[in-house]
C-alpha cells in the first residue's frame, strides 16, 4: 500500500516568510510524528500526534513551529517568520500506535530559507 | 550530552569486507533499539530491531550490551548496495520520540 507522502518536496522560501508543509501518513496509523534532519546530523523529534491531539510537542523549537492534525489524518507543520537556521529537511513518519513500535518516515520536504 | 552517540565515519571499504559500527547511549532507562538505514536524499528505513540476546538478519547481527550502554552492528561480506548511513536509534521509558544518532556512513569500494 501507499507510504508516508510529503508535500512539497522542495520548498525555497525567503527570511521572515511563512510556510506549510504536509504530511500524509499511512491509512490507519493513528500516530504521527514530525523530525528535523539537518545536514549531517540524525533526525530531532520536533512533534507527535496520537489521533487529533498533539500528545508532545516538546521538540518544537520555538512558538515560531506550530503543528496540527484536525481529522486525525492529515498533517500540517507551519512556521512562521522563517528564520535562515530553519533550513533543513523535514521528516514526517507514522506508526500503527504510539510509540514505542515502527516508525515509517516519508520522504521529507527539504526546506531551504534564503 | 547526546542522547545517542554514533562514531560519524566515514568508512570506506571493499567489497566483501567485514564491517563493524559501535553506538553508545547515554540514558539507562532507554527501552527499545534499532538501526535505521538511510540512504543519500531519502528517507531512514528500519533495518533491524536490537534484542538483549543479540540478533541476526542474512549479513547483518545486532548486539546489545545493557551494562556499558552500547550497541553494535556488524555487516558481512560487504556489498555495494550496502552503501549507506547507518543510524543507531533508542526510544526512552516515557518519551514519545525517536532518538537518533548522527549516523555512521558506509561507501563500500569496488
Amino acid at each position: 500500500g501507499a507510504g508516508v507522502s510529503q508535500t512539497p518536496s522542495n520548498k525555497v522560501t525567503e527570511k521572515g516568510k511563512y510556510v506549510e508543509l504536509r504530511c500524509d501518513p499511512i491509512s490507519g496509523h493513528t500516530a504521527l510524528y514530525w523530525y528535523r534532519q539537518s545536514l549531517g546530523q540524525g533526525p530531532e523529534f520536533l512533534i507527535y500526534f496520537q489521533g487529533t491531539g498533539a500528545a508532545d510537542d516538546s521538540g518544537l523549537p520555538n512558538d515560531r513551529f506550530f503543528a496540527v492534525r484536525p481529522e486525525g489524518s492529515v498533517s500540517t507543520l507551519k512556521i512562521q517568520r522563517t528564520e535562515r537556521g530553519d533550513s533543513a529537511v523535514y521528516l514526517c513518519a507514522s506508526s500503527l500506535m504510539g510509540p514505542p513500535v515502527e516508525q515509517f518516515f516519508g520522504p521529507g520536504t527539504r526546506l531551504t530559507v534564503l | 550530552r547526546k542522547e545517542v552517540e554514533q562514531d560519524p565515519g566515514p568508512f570506506n571499504v571493499p567489497e566483501g569486507a567485514t564491517v563493524a559500527f559501535n553506538c553508545t547511549y547515554s540514558n539507562s532507562a532507554s527501552q527499545s533499539f534499532f538501526w535505521y538505514r538511510q540512504d543519500c536524499r531519502k528517507e531512514p528505513k528500519l533495518l533491524m530491531s536490537v534484542y538483549s540476546s543479540g540478533n541476526e538478519d542474512g549479513r547483518f547481527t545486532a548486539q546489545l550490551n545493557r551494562a556499558s550502554q552500547y550497541i553494535s552492528l556488524l555487516i558481512r561480506d560487504s556489498k555495494l548496495s550496502d552503501s549507506a548511513t547507518y543510524l543507531c536509534v533508542v526510544t526512552q521509558t516515557g518519551a514519545n520520540n525517536l532518538f537518533f544518532g548522527t549516523g555512521t556512513r558506509l561507501t563500500v569500494i569496488p
